[in-house]
């Protein structure tokens, strides 16, 4: 079964780069039966889709931060990073990994990660 | 502000029938499928429904959804305590070709 796993500093400065990475196991990122997202959700709020990509490297944005966002895989350590530039305190959030089933449709986020928390501050 | 509506919360007792809307437009549930989340207190989001009315292998039968032009919706039958948790509906969007997300939707058992 697949398990994912988000990583990365848990305090970034604010007009700094926030930068994460979800690591894959139980199954190869490059199998071609998922999209990998990236989602959050800041304290006491919503949940806010961030982007996806696939294992060849086809990528969609949020078209609301789609100007911060780059999310880019490594197949090779079978790994899918985000990284968010210019942060402010509304960045602040839970951030989420998960796989994205397109056979059950977009939308579909099958597999989560536990989540890991990032303050901007 | 969420693309897809839901009411902020949503209650009822136990062995109770409890319904939870969506509301969105004629780009996301109107003609996409509809998912539904639930959300345990301090935990990741697990899947409970898919394709608007789909559940996947482990969840109880408890659980149905329901898609009727930009509207959907949540039942939970036989309500039980461990049922109280957030519910959030999901959908595509052709307009901003991303997934958007309902608000959320925090369900008490009394």
């Amino acid at each position: 079964q697949v398990q994912l796993q988000e990583s990365g500093p848990g305090l970034v400065k604010p007009s700094q780069t926030l930068s994460l990475t979800c690591t894959v196991s139980g199954g190869s990122i490059s199998s071609g039966s998922y999209y990998w997202s990236w989602i959050r959700q800041p304290a006491g709020k919503g949940l806010e889709w961030i982007g996806r990509i696939y294992f060849s490297g086809s990528t969609n944005y949020n078209p609301s931060l789609k100007s911060r966002v780059t999310i880019s895989v490594d197949t090779s350590k079978n790994q899918f990073s985000l990284k968010l530039s210019s942060v402010t305190a509304a960045d602040t959030a839970v951030y989420y990994c998960a796989s994205e089933t397109p056979n059950w449709g977009w939308g579909a986020f099958d597999i989560w990660g536990q989540g890991t928390m990032v303050s901007v501050s | 502000q969420s693309v897809l509506t839901q009411p902020p919360s949503a209650s009822g007792t136990p062995g109770q029938r409890v319904t939870i809307s969506c509301s969105g437009s004629s780009s996301n549930i109107g003609s996409n499928y509809v998912f539904w989340y639930q959300q345990l207190p301090g935990t990741a989001p697990k899947l409970l429904i898919y394709r608007n009315n789909q559940r996947p292998s482990g969840v109880p039968d408890r659980f149905s959804g329901s898609k009727s032009g930009t509207s959907a919706s949540l039942a939970i039958s036989g309500l039980r305590s461990e049922d109280e948790a957030d519910y959030y509906c999901a959908a595509w969007d052709d307009s901003l070709s991303g997934v958007v997300f309902g608000g959320g939707t925090k369900l008490t058992v009394l």
